[in-house]
């Protein structure tokens, strides 16, 4: 089956730039979306097909995905942007299965 | 405005069933393929099912096939999972999510939690 490898944790100062790994056997292949989850609320899709962000959520979010890595960028962090990031793809090759990272909790400092 | 609401969770015995529901509303429910995806205490999150639009397709995690059905009904703007032979392991928040293209979870709800204990 398919992985997904996040880091546990990223740290980032505020203003500064956050970015977040998701690694997988030639993601770059695959769409990639990414969610936000505060503690005790469900997730947000904050990115989606790589680099493409749904209404309402700000631009500093942005994604990149090519070879083995895709990035979460999220520039000029604030404190509010503090909560768990976990990307996603679709695997249509292994019984249509949805595959999730392990997630990745974002400090700012 | 989107709106998904779960319920059915609620307290049960190892072995035992329990049937979770979703409501949907502020969109054509009909068109739109549907995923239960869970998350246990304190750990990430893991996609539990997903059925398509007029549910001809089916999918389920290796973690939950021959336990767990995914149903739907577009009369009633309602998704459902029953739970059978419910383990320990199970005990997580369950949220359903609306796909978008690619199956991505463009809506989600509130979750329920549901908590397989003795």
């Amino acid at each position: 089956s398919y992985v997904l490898t996040q880091p546990p944790s990223v740290s980032v100062a505020p203003g500064q730039t956050a970015r977040i790994t998701c690694g997988g056997n030639n993601i770059g292949s695959k769409s990639v979306h990414w969610y936000q989850q505060k503690p005790g609320q469900a997730p947000v899709l904050v990115v989606y097909d790589d680099s493409d962000r749904p209404s309402g959520i700000p631009e500093r979010f942005s994604g990149s995905n090519s070879g083995n890595t895709a990035t979460l960028t999220i520039s000029r962090v604030e404190a509010g942007d503090e909560a768990d990031y976990y990307c996603q793809v679709w695997d249509s090759s292994s019984d249509h299965h949805v595959v999730f990272g392990g997630g990745t909790k974002l400090t700012v400092l | 405005e989107v709106q998904l609401v779960e319920s059915g969770g609620g307290l049960v015995k190892p072995g035992g069933s329990l049937r979770l529901s979703c409501a949907a509303s502020g969109f054509t429910f009909s068109s739109y393929s549907m995923n239960w995806v869970r998350q246990a205490p304190g750990k990430g999150l893991e996609w539990v099912s997903s059925i398509s639009s007029s549910s001809s397709y089916i999918y389920y995690a290796d973690s939950v096939k021959g336990r767990f059905t995914i149903s739907r009904d577009n009369a009633k703007n309602s998704l459902y999972l029953q739970m059978n032979s419910l383990r320990a392991e199970d005990t997580a928040v369950y949220y359903c999510a609306r796909s978008g293209g690619g199956q991505t979870m463009v809506d989600w709800g509130q979750g329920t939690l549901v908590t397989v204990s003795s």
